[in-house]
């Protein structure tokens, strides 16, 4: 029940597609969701987050979506660059407790 | 703002030594600090938590003697790994959070080789 699921695994967009990782919990009592990304021999660096109250939150090209009744999230990379090639993890806690992060999704978007 | 230090950024050492890595939490009171670690091409697994003052709370099979945690201060967590071993080569990564209503941020992590 603490799990984050995390697809695609791997993920390859040419310049300028949408990008678009899932996840899915099972945890009702997770109220914050986060997504990380994390380059080679680097930490993973805070993108963007949501709470359940909120079906979407935008920032820049980075979009999350979230369906509480079926207990998903989704980040999309609107116009991806090379740049954007990277792991990129979802994350979920209840208040800002220890995180369960999923899988790891690696992004590689072509020229 | 909101940025994690983590050293040293890599570290290679014989069987047998202890290694202490530290994170420091730079513009921000880190109330709280977790350790994680990460194999190659694998998620993050979260090692322990920490409380300014307060012993660790460590997860389930991780060894508490093994891996020591100090967070005696708002700005400095340590984590040694005693008596490393082959074994314990990964990459370690802190985060720190301060507090209230805050997320993580995690530092840029340590690899840990072990000959």
């Amino acid at each position: 029940q603490q799990q984050v699921k995390q697809s695609p695994q791997s993920l390859i967009v040419q310049k300028g597609g949408i990008s678009i990782i899932n996840c899915a919990y099972e945890n009702t009592a997770f109220d914050y969701f986060p997504w990380y990304q994390q380059f080679p021999g680097k930490g993973p660096a805070l993108l963007i987050a949501i709470r359940p109250d909120v079906s979407e939150k935008k920032e820049g090209r980075f979009t999350i979506s979230f369906n509480k009744s079926a207990k998903q999230f989704s980040l999309h990379i609107m116009d991806s660059q090379p740049g954007d090639s990277a792991t990129y993890f979802c994350a979920a806690s209840k208040g800002f407790q220890k995180l369960v992060f999923g899988t790891g999704t690696r992004l590689l978007v072509s020229p | 703002g909101a940025v994690v230090s983590q050293h040293p950024s890599r570290v290679i050492c014989k069987s047998g030594t202890s290694v202490k890595i530290e994170c420091r939490s730079l513009d921000f009171q880190a109330t709280t600090m977790f350790w994680y670690r990460q194999f190659p091409k694998q998620s993050l697994m979260l090692m322990a938590t920490s409380n300014e003052g307060s012993k660790a709370t460590y997860e389930q099979g991780v060894e508490k003697d093994k891996f020591l945690i100090n967070h005696a201060s708002l700005t400095l967590s340590t984590l040694t790994v005693t008596s490393a071993h082959p074994e314990d080569s990964s990459f370690y990564i802190c985060s720190a959070r301060g507090p209230g209503v805050q997320p993580q941020h995690f530092g840029d992590g340590t690899r840990l080789s072990i000959l």
